[in-house]
């Protein structure tokens, strides 16, 4: 059954900063991986898509990566601004299956 | 354009009561999406549909029923609703061809 981990639980950085989320899962056999940021009382807001066959995909201050076969994906914020807090979550699709998400890491910019 | 939109946003019952969940795409898309977000589990796969009229459990279907006679809508009905099913509920959905999901605001239910 596919795990998905995402570390640190929690961050808080001064604003400017450059900062890496981490997700981690357990079957490399993914199709897909997704990021998502989730503001407080909201709903989900796709960022970025990497299908298996990419290892990189940017948007704008966003880079992400994907290792298959060490089973992680990083999210790299890129000057960090108190705009950016909010909630990222990871989640991962295995062929035929359904999304599996990560718990999440809570972003907080202070400014 | 509204995309996906969920009502209502805010709901109260009381246990016992059944419940239903809307959800409306503009999209077309062929696939829909329930899930429950709670602290400490994240977000779980309640039922999902691939088209109208087809529907397939998740991880967490047990008290929950839905139906997809349209493919813009995807009801979610509590049938007796428990305090456990204290939740914030998402729909979601996607074309087909591309796993890139897109989420509605949410409902938050509170039984009591």
């Amino acid at each position: 059954k596919q795990e998905v981990t995402q570390i640190p639980a929690a961050l808080s950085v001064p604003e400017g900063e450059n900062l890496v989320l981490n997700c981690s899962f357990t079957d490399s056999a993914i199709y897909n991986l997704q990021w998502f940021r989730q503001d407080p009382g909201k709903g989900l807001t796709s960022l970025l898509l990497i299908q298996s066959s990419q290892r990189e995909q940017t948007s704008g201050r966003l880079n992400a990566s994907l290792d298959k076969s060490s089973g992680r994906s990083t999210l790299y914020i890129a000057a960090s601004q108190p705009g950016d807090s909010a909630t990222y979550l990871c989640a991962v699709i295995n062929y035929g299956q359904n999304f599996v998400f990560g718990p999440g890491t809570r972003l907080s910019v202070l400014p | 354009d509204a995309g996906i939109t969920q009502s209502p946003r805010y709901k109260i019952t009381e246990t016992g009561r059944q419940v239903t969940l809307m959800c409306h795409q503009t999209w077309s898309h062929s696939y829909m999406f329930w899930y429950r977000q709670d602290l400490g589990h994240g977000l779980r796969l309640i039922y999902y549909s691939a088209a109208a009229d087809i529907t397939d459990k998740g991880e967490v279907p047990d008290g929950y029923v839905v139906s997809r006679s349209k493919t813009e809508n995807f009801p979610l009905t509590l049938e007796s609703a428990t305090r456990s099913q204290t939740s914030v509920y998402f729909c979601a959905s996607r074309r087909q061809g591309s796993y890139e999901q897109y989420f509605g605001p949410g409902t938050r239910l509170t039984v009591t």
